[in-house]
Formats: C-alpha cells, structure tokens, sequence
C-alpha cells in the first residue's frame, strides 16, 4: 500500500537553529512528490514540487531535497514566522495524491 | 481577490440536521477537491471531479453530496449531521490531476 509517513510530528527551534524536516515514501511509480504549509486556521499552501530523484527545490530559507525513498525540507536560520505545520504529499502512478500527516514546526524568538 | 473562497467558514449546528457548503475558484482550474480535515490535522480526500464530473469518490457515507452546477463551483451538501463529522472541511482546485493544489480557507464544522 502506497504510504507517505514525515517525522518528526513536531519539532520546536529556536530562531535561527537550522534543522530538517523528513518526508518517506512507498508508492508505486512516483509522479511527483509535493510539500505543502498550512497556517492554523488556514487552507495548505503549495510551495515545491519535486519529480525525480536528485531535485532540488529553494525558496527563501527553505529547500527541499529528493531522494528514491524520501524527501527533506531543510530550513536554514528559521524565524518565528517560519511556524507552521509542513505537509508533504506525493502522487503514485494512478494520480493517486497521498498525504503525510504533517509536521508541526515551532520556531522560538 | 480570493483564488478560492468557501462559505461558510463556521458551521455550528445540530445532529439531525442538513447543512451546505459552497466553493468557488476563479483560477480556471479543471479539477476540484472537497478534503475533510480531523482533530489530528490528516487531510482525507472525499470527492474530486473534473469538469463537472465525478472522478473520485473515496468511502464517504453517502449522506454526502457534492454537486458541481460548473467547473468552476463545487458545493457539499451533507445530511442528517452525526457528531463524528465535526471536522474542517477543505475545497481546493488544480490544474488536471497533479498534485499542486490551490486550497479554500476551510469551513470548521461542528455538530453538537
């Protein structure tokens, strides 16, 4: 059964305590492999889209890496508005799209 | 000017009773998503169609009905409300059936 399981549930920083956010996957024929944030109160936001093993993806202090069998979101010198909970996801072979449970990220002035 | 809106944002009511909730996208997207969200935040796919035509339907109890009148519009229509269905519920759009998607703001529904 294709699952997506991200570690750690939470992980509290303090700002600027860089640190990385692990995304595993088993699915058949990977298509894709998405991650997401989502604010509390908030719909997810999309923010990297990764396809093949060796992407890479930046954006401000994030980046995402891709690997056969997981991604990781690398924050560098976080900051309190960084505070979310990141959701990966990935698409098997069926455009199936499988989430993660997400993680919940807390970054402490 | 909101890519998509969902209304309404809070629902409190009733076991027993019937409730709506409507969503909107103005990005041209083909394909639209109702997603129940639990206590424990796991986004759970419910209906997905595209140009107006059902494509997914996970195992919903069938007192749920979402009914697409255009592309661009997907209401959920959910009948005599049981505590269990307390949740967030989630619309959102993509562009075919990739995994980008763009999400309402949610609508927290609670049944008492």
């Amino acid at each position: 059964e294709d699952q997506v399981t991200q570690s750690p549930e939470a992980l509290r920083l303090q700002e600027g305590e860089s640190s990385s956010l692990n995304c595993s996957y088993t699915v058949s024929g990977l298509r894709g492999l998405f991650w997401y944030r989502q604010d509390p109160g908030k719909g997810p936001e999309f923010l990297f889209t990764l396809y093949s093993a060796g992407e890479e993806k930046e954006k401000e202090r994030l980046k995402a890496t891709l690997t056969k069998k997981e991604s990781f979101l690398h924050i560098t010198a976080p900051k309190p508005e960084d505070s979310a909970t990141y959701l990966c996801a990935v698409v098997n072979s069926n455009y199936q799209l499988i989430w993660g449970a997400g993680t919940k990220l807390i970054i402490k002035p | 000017d909101t890519a998509v809106s969902q209304t309404p944002k809070y629902l409190v009511t009733q076991m027993g009773n019937d409730k709506s909730i409507k969503c909107e996208q103005n990005l041209g997207h083909d394909t639209m998503y109702w997603y129940k969200q639990d206590s424990k935040k796991f986004l759970k796919i419910m209906f997905s169609y595209n140009n107006k035509e059902l494509i997914i339907n996970e195992t919903v109890p069938n007192r749920f009905s979402p009914k697409s009148p255009d592309k661009a519009h997907l209401n959920l229509h959910i009948n005599s409300l049981e505590l269990g269905d307390s949740a967030v519920y989630f619309c959102a759009s993509s562009q075919g059936a990739g995994g980008e998607l763009f999400f309402g703001e949610g609508s927290r529904l609670t049944v008492l």
